[in-house]
């Protein structure tokens, strides 16, 4: 079952912000959220995580709802390099067995940003 | 962030033959590494889970005999396709992680066509 849901496109002007939603309403307490890129033939790029405060970083920033139920990743000022499949993932942080704290990936959003 | 190398990036094989891709933590241990796999247009599918110095844990439908996983130390992990057949052909992706509190970093990823 797929832990978060994500539109499957989103289309930004370059230069504008690019907000990306993500809802995770079964997420627990011991679970982050967790961003990443893939760029088309390469492997995923980290981009920020979090678990109930809101995160920045040079990339982007990281808002979570007071609920946690959903968050929303920015890049503030897209360029057309930022045109990618973006996961949001949501991961525990602790171990109970090989694999507990594995990345499950669904399908993402592809933004489109536009010249 | 930190860095994960894969080699080959791109490899060619006859069908019948055996295909070893390597996956290298440069500046960092890593306790753990995963494997995964990509078809076209879908999203990336988890193979295994490796960690230093024990067997792999293999993702239920993946024939561990088939899909060789070697972690022999913290910095490199070896998946070799044994046998591989045009089905086999795919983007395969590796990622380290120091601990399973942390973030995981990826590799390029190795695309690899059986002919």
């Amino acid at each position: 079952d797929a832990k978060t849901t994500q539109p499957p496109s989103m289309d930004c002007a370059e230069g504008r912000a690019a907000n990306l939603p993500c809802n995770h309403s079964t997420i627990s307490g011991n679970e982050y959220v967790y961003w990443y890129r893939q760029i088309h033939s390469q492997g995923p790029q980290y981009i920020i995580h979090g678990l109930k405060n809101n995160e920045t970083n040079e990339m982007a920033s990281l808002i979570i709802t007071e609920d946690r139920k959903s968050s929303t990743l920015i890049l503030p000022h897209a360029t057309l390099r930022d045109t990618a499949v973006y996961y949001c993932i949501v991961r525990v942080h602790q171990y109970s067995g090989a694999g507990s704290y594995q990345l499950t990936f669904g399908k993402g959003t592809k933004l489109s940003v536009i010249p | 962030g930190a860095v994960v190398s894969q080699h080959p990036s791109r490899v060619i094989c006859k069908s019948g033959t055996s295909v070893k891709i390597e996956c290298r933590s440069l500046d960092f241990q890593a306790t753990t590494m995963f494997w995964y796999r990509q078809f076209p247009k879908q999203s990336l599918m988890l193979m295994a889970t490796s960690n230093e110095g024990s067997k792999a844990t293999y993702e239920q439908g993946v024939e561990k005999d088939k899909f060789l996983i070697n972690h022999a130390s913290l910095t490199l992990s070896t998946l070799t396709v044994t046998s591989a057949h045009p089905e086999d052909s795919s983007f395969y992706i590796c990622s380290a992680q120091q601990g399973w509190d942390t973030e995981a970093f990826f590799g390029q990823g190795t695309r690899l066509t059986v002919v």
